[in-house]
């Protein structure tokens, strides 16, 4: 079975500057994927990035990029020069490898951008 | 827009009661996924299917049951509802590929409400 913990139910940061979103991860497989979403107040889930456990470059989709350290089993999520609209919530998921297997999300981080 | 339509948007029941929550994908997705979000307690895995074949089961109660429809649009079935049954419920889709780097796309979500 797997599992992710993050441990920071919230998070502060000032506008313009750069946050990490903890994440960690507990799987037996040797395949997997990792991924961030974000939810905003409205609710819906919005994908931001993903890693794959093979991949050898740390991954990144513009402002977002992963810190992915495999034998520490974490995916940290770092977001550079945050902006007002980065508030809301932070979703790290893994999905295993091996079939149609389920997508597991950990509790979240509620991040704050402070003007 | 991801493409994953749910319907209704809000629900507003009372114990006791049945209640079917709608979902159709993304135009070419295979798979659905079913997910409670409660307050504080991330997202909960419910149930996957694939090609109207159930895939995959998370702590889904007995009370509730789900199933995957020849034109792909899934349904949720919530009965003998309780006041801890409020949450929002999310359907996911993907394309149903057995790939780790498979995303899903969720709709907006159903809140329901027990009264």
């Amino acid at each position: 079975a797997q599992k992710i913990t993050q441990t920071q139910p919230g998070m502060f940061v000032q506008e313009k500057e750069a946050v990490t979103l903890d994440c960690t991860y507990d799987t037996s497989d040797p395949s997997y994927g990792l991924f961030w979403y974000k939810q905003p107040s409205s609710g819906e889930m919005i994908f931001l990035i993903y890693q794959g456990s093979y991949d050898q470059q740390n991954a990144t989709e513009g402002r977002y990029s992963l810190n992915f350290q495999k034998a520490r089993k974490s995916a940290n999520l770092v977001i550079s020069a945050s902006q007002l609209g980065d508030s809301a919530m932070y979703f790290c998921a893994m999905r295993p490898s091996g079939g149609y297997q389920k997508v597991t999300f950990g509790i979240g981080t509620k991040l704050q951008v402070i003007p | 827009d991801s493409g994953v339509t749910q319907t209704p948007k809000h629900l507003i029941t009372a114990t006791g009661q049945r209640v079917t929550l709608r979902c159709s994908p993304r135009s070419g997705d295979l798979s659905v996924y079913w997910y409670q979000q409660s307050l504080d307690q991330g997202l909960q895995f419910l149930i996957q299917y694939y090609n109207g074949e159930e895939r995959a089961k998370g702590n889904i109660l007995e009370r509730f049951s789900a199933q995957q429809f020849p034109d792909l649009h899934s349904e949720l079935n919530l009965s003998s509802l309780e006041l801890g049954d409020s949450a929002l419920y999310f359907c996911a889709s993907s394309a149903g590929q057995v790939s780790t780097n498979e995303k899903l796309f969720f709709g907006s979500g159903t809140q329901l409400s027990v009264l």
